[in-house]
């Protein structure tokens, strides 16, 4: 398994400000990936993230909106840009260890709102 | 054609009883059946999961039950305590662009009553 962890757990922005979230896993994995979750919904994919190429976005998520970072085998970061009240939601991270892996391991979250 | 449909969207069962959530997919070119347990303010948890030339996987009082024809798998919890109280996830992964992709169901939240 992996332990991930992310930072900031939670926070509370204003319309139209950008938040950058973390994502630090205790090993080197190759596949990383980043969620959106609704409160009490499930998860949605954002984007795909490996190291030393650009991150790949799902339908419906663009770059300039979620631009994702990958610098190393253990880190990522997604920022959430220009935020309006809709991107409040959870965010997730996750982590597989070969790129044709099926497991995925989870991060705890990070809630964000937007007033 | 990428979606897991599951059901029921909430289940409540007494301490003891058997938990039991399903799900259905179209895809055939799934080829991982993952079922993640969450609970409240923390991340998935992967619980089990199982391959499609697999038809049962039992993990301690979790087991899954695949259909490969039918395009459906379930997840029983037997005799359910308090601590299983969670929302489940059922989620199908298939390859795409080079990496192996998850779609989640829905989720069912669980609350078993002592």
């Amino acid at each position: 398994s992996a332990v991930i962890s992310q930072k900031p757990s939670r926070d509370i922005c204003q319309r139209g400000t950008s938040l950058t979230i973390q994502c630090q896993v205790d090993s080197q994995v190759t596949m990383m990936f980043w969620y959106r979750q609704q409160p009490g919904q499930s998860l949605t994919l954002i984007a795909t993230a490996n190291q030393g190429s650009e991150a790949t976005y799902e339908s419906g998520f663009v770059i300039d909106k979620f631009p994702i970072s990958r610098p190393n085998l253990t880190f990522s970061t997604l920022t959430v840009s220009n935020m309006s009240p809709e991107d409040s939601s959870i965010y997730l991270c996750s982590a597989g260890r070969g790129q044709l892996t099926d497991t995925q391991y989870f991060g705890p979250g990070t809630r964000l709102t937007v007033l | 054609q990428q979606q897991v449909k599951q059901s029921p969207q909430s289940l409540i069962v007494q301490k003891g009883g058997i938990s039991i959530i399903n799900c259905a997919y179209e895809n055939t070119a799934f080829d991982y059946f993952p079922w993640y347990q969450q609970f409240p303010g923390k991340g998935p948890a992967l619980l089990i999961a199982i391959r499609p030339d697999v038809s049962e996987k039992k993990e301690g009082r979790f087991t899954i039950s695949f259909n490969k024809s039918a395009k459906q798998f379930s997840l029983h919890i037997m005799d359910s305590q308090p601590g299983d109280s969670a929302t489940y996830f059922c989620a199908a992964s298939m390859l795409s662009g080079g990496y192996n992709k998850l779609i989640f169901g829905a989720g069912t939240r669980l609350a078993v009553h002592p």
